[in-house]
């Protein structure tokens, strides 16, 4: 079975332009998540879908950041424009949610994104 | 304020011996922790979970304790082997509420043959 799939898997632009990242997660898994990796850190949340329903984006900074699950399938995560503290891995995750309470979270590889 | 702390950034341990990774937490809504293993240019992949009904999970080489009073788990890897050299995140989440993870800085693990 394929895992959650991300592209690219690296990027570099220049601050101010924008960037986009594509997700296409396990299939069947109705739920995909966006997170954010900082040097050194732990994944932090930016969004969550339940289908194509956006039921937390309370992370995502809406000035810049927007995401998008057309079809309860693929994702696309688009900053624009970018700033140079944006440089970090975003990850792509999926799980399956059945109303049972512990449902793993399978994530992708990850794009790494430099913003010079 | 980070709500899951992983005070250790490194650890390193002879192939054979017991590894231990630490990890607190401050909130007290969190009844669910998990580990994941990451390696470089890859995802972090599950590892092991414990619900805050259990104070042990096992699973083969691979050990989760919980200490609710003291808010702090650990993850015990016995034996160590080369393999398991990878960065340790420590996750945690309200089971009432979201499904978001509030993950721990991450332990970079190094098993030395």
């Amino acid at each position: 079975e394929a895992g959650v799939v991300q592209s690219p898997r690296y990027k570099i632009i220049e601050k101010k332009q924008p960037v986009a990242f594509w997700c296409n997660p396990i299939s069947g898994h109705n739920t995909l998540y966006w997170y954010r990796q900082n040097l050194g850190q732990g994944p932090e949340l930016l969004i969550r879908y339940e289908n194509e329903e956006a039921v937390d984006d309370s992370q995502l900074p809406k000035d810049r950041f927007s995401a998008e699950r057309l079809k309860g399938v693929d994702s696309t995560l688009k900053i624009q424009p970018a700033e140079l503290g944006d440089s970090a891995v975003y990850l792509c995750a999926s799980s399956l949610w059945l109303g049972t309470l512990n449902n793993e979270q399978f994530f992708g590889p990850g794009t790494r994104l430099t913003v010079l | 304020d980070q709500q899951v702390k992983q005070n250790s950034p490194s650890l390193s341990v002879q192939e054979g011996r017991i590894s231990i990774l630490n990890c607190d937490y401050t909130n007290s809504m969190f009844d669910y922790f998990l580990w994941y293993k990451k390696y470089p240019a890859e995802g972090p992949t599950f590892l092991i979970s414990i619900s805050s009904i259990k104070d042990k999970n096992e699973d083969g080489r691979f050990t989760v304790f919980l200490n609710k009073s003291a808010k702090h788990l650990s993850l015990h890897i016995v034996p160590s082997q080369p393999g398991d050299s990878a960065v340790y995140f420590c996750a945690a989440k309200n089971q009432g509420g979201s499904e978001k993870l509030v993950f721990g800085k991450g332990t970079k693990l190094t098993v030395n043959p």
